[in-house]
């Protein structure tokens, strides 16, 4: 069945530091991908968003893009800030219109 | 509305009691979800309305657990009987139909099973 799997947490950066979070899926057909942030004590932001192949979905600094060859959407940000801690959770979108979910992968950033 | 409305914001219940939990999404928003969060953990799949069509009820761990959405709208998950274990937080989130622009959640309901 379709699934998402992402990097396991937490991950522990530096300020400034370069964040890549990896995010591999299974699906069939032709999802659309999601990344999702949820800061503490909040809920679920939707971060950014590609719908097809090559698309690069960007928000806030944060760049992901959509790679069927190697299906993909890891999520990357060139230098982090000590707000930008949360968990990220990646997405697809199938084509039956049902979303899959990854487990979260918790961000901290030290000043 | 402007968003996804959960109520209450947090429900603390003694082992045994039914509980209800309400949404309210987004005014137009033709699919609708129920996720269970519990704490640390990724989102739980609990069912899934779509318009029309007879929900996705793969998701609902036990009997215990219904949801109904009345007049496409307004969504209840009822947990009757509850168990500790049943302690999370509910996120609902809601969508046009196509989905591909994403989901809005609402921020939850804090549920605590004593």
């Amino acid at each position: 069945g379709d699934s998402v799997t992402q990097m396991e947490g937490p991950v522990t950066l530096s300020e400034e530091a370069f964040l890549t979070i990896n995010c591999t899926y299974t699906a069939t057909g032709y999802p659309s991908l999601f990344w999702y942030v949820q800061y503490p004590g909040e809920g679920l932001q939707l971060l950014l968003k590609a719908t097809k192949a090559d698309d690069k979905g960007s928000n806030k600094g944060f760049e992901a893009t959509y790679r069927k060859e190697t299906t993909s959407f890891h999520l990357e940000k060139g230098s982090v800030q000590v707000s930008d801690s949360a968990v990220y959770f990646c997405a697809l979108l199938n084509n039956f219109n049902k979303f899959y979910f990854g487990s979260g992968t918790k961000l901290n950033v030290k000043p | 509305g402007a968003g996804v409305s959960q109520s209450p914001s947090n429900k603390v219940t003694e082992k045994g009691k039914d509980v209800e939990l309400r949404c309210d999404p987004i005014s137009g928003h033709t699919a609708l979800y129920w996720y269970r969060q519990s704490l640390g953990q990724g989102l739980e799949f609990l069912i899934y309305f779509q318009g029309n069509s007879a929900p996705d009820k793969s998701g609902l761990p036990s009997d215990r657990f219904s949801a109904e959405r009345t007049g496409g709208s307004v969504s209840t998950l009822t947990i009757q009987r509850t168990q500790q274990e049943d302690s999370a937080v509910y996120l609902c989130a809601s969508t046009t139909s196509g989905g591909y622009l994403g989901y809005t959640f609402g921020s939850g309901t804090r549920l605590t099973v004593v």
